[in-house]
């Protein structure tokens, strides 16, 4: 079974540009969490999704934004960034119900200058 | 405030030797307890979990361990090898259907050949 899937891999962009990020779960997985990880902060939950809907938010500004879509994909974007927002952009996959575990996708690496 | 303390940065260990991984939460609410190993420029793979209505849990060479009262969680690895050499993160779920990881800021295992 392939493994959650990320794209792109690497990205950079301009202080004050928009970025989308896209996340693939593993087949069979309604649930998609986004976390951020950053060297002064560690692995940071952002969101996460089910059957198209946000259950839970962290502590991120409103320009951090995602959505979920039918078949379970999911993107989440980041508006008017900021050279803080570099980090290690990572997506992981659950099947949801009593079963907690999640898988994590390889990350998006995200470079703000 | 941290809610999940790894409190070792580094551990360095004998490959064939036992490995002890620990880690201490605050958050009562916490029901649910992962483990993840991460390789640099990788997502974190899943290694193993335990539920709060146990104390043990085992699979294979890795064994996790919960002691609720003292809110400390350890993760030992039997015997250890140098491909376990990686970076160890402990996470916390709170509460029934919430899919929010709480990561500790990890302890990077070396496990000397």
């Amino acid at each position: 079974k392939a493994g959650v899937t990320q794209t792109p891999r690497y990205l950079i962009k301009t202080r004050g540009q928009q970025v989308t990020l896209s996340c693939s779960p593993i087949s069979g997985h309604r649930s998609v969490s986004w976390y951020q990880q950053t060297p002064g902060q560690g692995l940071q939950f952002l969101f996460e999704y089910f059957s198209e809907t946000q259950r839970n938010k962290g502590n991120f500004p409103g320009r951090f934004s995602g959505r979920q879509f039918s078949n379970s994909r999911s993107e989440m974007n980041v508006s008017t960034l900021e050279l803080g927002d570099s980090a290690l952009y990572l997506c992981a996959s659950s099947l949801g119900g009593l079963r907690y575990e999640q898988y994590f996708g390889p990350g998006t690496r995200l470079t703000v200058t | 405030d941290q809610q999940v303390k790894q409190n070792s940065p580094s551990l360095s260990v004998q490959e064939g030797r036992i490995s002890i991984l620990n880690c201490d939460y605050t958050n009562s609410m916490f029901d649910y307890f992962l483990w993840y190993k991460k390789y640099p420029a990788e997502g974190p793979t899943f290694l193993i979990s335990i539920s709060s209505i146990k104390d043990k849990n085992e699979d294979g060479r890795f064994t996790v361990f919960l002691n609720k009262s003292a809110k400390h969680l350890s993760l030992h690895i039997v015997p250890s090898q140098p491909g376990d050499s990686a970076v160890y993160f402990c996470a916390a779920i709170a509460g029934a259907g919430s899919y929010q990881l709480t990561f500790g800021k990890g302890t990077k295992l070396s496990v000397i050949p």
